[in-house]
């Protein structure tokens, strides 16, 4: 069956422009997550949604960073206002729910702010 | 969040058993041990998890110590796919506020 997909792959913004990164999680997952992944280390955690509800935002960096999953299967990641230390590939996971322990991730969105 | 440590790089020749070490001292009764590794231009894809015993799957093996304060990632035969970075993850899926925490990974290397 198809993955979790992730859209636009790539994403070069000006600083200062709005960038909206899409997420496809595998149908029928509960959860979803965002992660951040700057070059040369591991991935890090933004937020995690439990079908629509955003149970946890805890690593998101700023208030410039907003995610919304609004009926619980495809989910958005806002960043606003974007700056040169947003450049990263953003990873989208799918799971059956959090008490799972394999997250099925996506290719990422590497998102390049000039 | 409790923390691993891995080695920055392993080499390995292709063909050739590859055992990728981790250390997590401080792991609680409750964290598994969870295994992921990331392909080149890829996002991570899971391989193992464990709690206490040893567990086996078609892609690797993991041998957990009897402390449980290390365990090993075990690839039978290395092939070239399998350079990748390596993450050695603790996670408590019954720890509502717990989430993956991944550090910089062991980057494999396979030599032809």
């Amino acid at each position: 069956g198809a993955g979790v997909s992730q859209s636009p792959r790539y994403k070069v913004a000006k600083r200062g422009q709005d960038v909206a990164l899409r997420c496809d999680p595998i149908s029928g997952h509960v959860s979803l997550f965002w992660y951040q992944q700057a070059l040369g280390q591991g991935p890090e955690f933004l937020t995690y949604f439990q079908n629509e509800a955003q149970l946890d935002k805890s690593g998101l960096p700023s208030d410039r960073f907003f995610a919304e999953r609004p009926e619980g299967s495809v989910s958005t990641l806002k960043i606003q206002r974007t700056q040169q230390e947003d450049s990263a590939v953003y990873l989208c996971a799918s799971s059956l729910g959090r008490s799972y322990n394999e997250q099925f991730f996506g290719p990422g969105t590497r998102l390049t702010v000039l | 969040d409790a923390k691993t440590t891995q080695p920055n790089s392993m080499e390995s020749n292709e063909e050739e058993p590859v055992h990728l070490p981790c250390n997590h001292s401080t792991i609680s009764g409750t964290d598994y041990i969870h295994w992921y590794r990331q392909l080149p231009s890829q996002g991570p894809e899971y391989v193992i998890h464990g709690l206490t015993s040893n567990v086996n799957n078609r892609m690797a093996s993991l041998a957990i110590a009897e402390d449980r304060k290390s365990s090993t990632l075990i690839l039978h035969r290395a092939t070239l796919r399998d350079a990748a970075v390596y993450y050695c993850i603790l996670y408590n899926p019954d720890n509502y506020g717990q989430n993956f925490v991944f550090g910089p990974g062991t980057r494999l290397s396979v030599l032809p």
